[in-house]
Formats: C-alpha cells, structure tokens, sequence
C-alpha cells in the first residue's frame, strides 16, 4: 500500500493560466474524490468518480474545472483561466466500494496565482 | 444538508494535559463519524472512526463515540504530548450514495512542553 499520490506538491502560476493536477489513489480502490482547502477551512467535496465514471459534481466545480479518470486508475484536475480564487490546497481521495470505508488522503496540491 | 460544528482554536495545552474537542453534527440517516488529523504540510491522515450509535473510536490515545442523541463525537485525550500538535478535523459520511465527507473547519491544537 503506497498510499494516495499527488502530483505536484506545489504549483505556482499566473493568473489565466491553466493548470493541471494528478492523483494516483492507491490500487484496490475504485472510488476518487477530489477536495478543495483553503486556509483556515476544511476540505470542501468538489467531485466523486466511481471507476471511470464521474458520478457527482459540487456547485463549487465551475465550468473552468474538469477532472477525468480516464481509465479508472489515476484522475486529473484542470483548472482553466486560474483566478485569484482559485488559490487553495486540491486534495485527492480515495476508497474502497463497501460501505463505511474511509477515505485515504494524499498530501494535497497546493495552487497559488499570481 | 450534512454539517459539521467543532470548537473553534487554536488550543493551546501544557504536556500531559488533558484534551477535548468538541463536535457536533446534522445529518439526515445515520451518518459514519470521522476525525482526522492534519501536520503542518501534509495531508489529512485518518485518526479514529465510528460507524452507529454507541460506537467508540479510539486510536494513538485518542477516543471519541458516536451519540446519536446529542449529535456529539467529541475527541479526548487522556494525556497529549508535543507530537501531537496538529489541526484535527471532525467529518461525517453520507450514509448512502457516494459517501462524500463532510468536514467541519479544524482546530488547531498546540502542545507546548
């Protein structure tokens, strides 16, 4: 069990920008999640895949965002046109289907803009 | 909807002295009750869970349980140590459909020597 890898730790960049981040859960799990943290805050759900399919999206997933998981296996977050707001930490899930199971976290990608 | 409500920090506790966290919860169903903790740089690392009512968490010293009929899972620690400083958060899972968790906003614990 390597745990949840993310991809890159830091990402620095002007406003306007786009970007891109990877998650790589660990391999038994076929459930992703994908959270937003800003400082001083929890992590906000933005959206949820279940093996390839994206199965739910927050409101807080503007029509800028895009996540994939494009073969069921590791998931990527763009952000396109980054915003000042945009600044936050991206934490990546992920789990197990049964019931109760608990999310593991990766460390988390950390955006600033510029 | 699902919300979660923990004491607000940072608190600030001698070695070896007893910790509380408060937390409270709404949830429509019986929800899953989570705390993680969070180091400085790092992600959020699982801590204790309780899935019903009654149940007790309990992990590295730390335990919390389940009240449904307060709507309470609230952290304690019979005697924290410096290692122990970090953000903790309490959530809760949604009891159907995709489990997304809900987090409350964190409280900072510092543990000075």
């Amino acid at each position: 069990d390597t745990g949840v890898s993310q991809d890159p730790r830091h990402k620095i960049t002007k406003r306007g920008q786009n970007v891109t981040f990877r998650c790589d859960p660990i391999s038994e799990h076929n459930r992703l999640y994908w959270y937003r943290q800003t400082l001083g805050q929890g992590p906000e759900f933005l959206t949820y895949f279940q093996n390839e399919a994206q199965l739910e999206k927050s409101r807080l997933l503007s029509d800028r965002f895009s996540a994939e998981r494009p073969k069921g296996s590791f998931s990527t977050l763009e952000i396109q046109r980054t915003e000042q707001g945009d600044s936050a930490m991206y934490l990546c899930a992920s789990s197990l289907e049964t019931s109760n199971q608990p999310q593991h976290f990766g460390d988390g990608t950390r955006l600033s803009i510029l | 909807g699902n919300s979660v409500t923990q004491m607000e920090g940072p608190v600030t506790l001698s070695e070896e002295a007893f910790l509380t966290i408060n937390c409270t919860y709404t949830a429509t169903g019986y929800p899953s009750l989570f705390w993680y903790v969070q180091y400085p740089g790092e992600g959020l690392q699982l801590l204790l869970k309780a899935t019903k009512a009654d149940d007790k968490g309990s992990n590295k010293g730390f335990e919390a349980t389940y009240r449904k009929e307060t709507t309470s899972f609230h952290l304690e620690k019979g005697s924290v140590q410096v290692s122990d400083s970090a953000v903790y958060f309490c959530a809760l899972s949604d009891p159907g459909g995709y489990q997304k968790v809900t987090f409350g906003t964190g409280t900072k614990l510092q543990v000075i020597p």
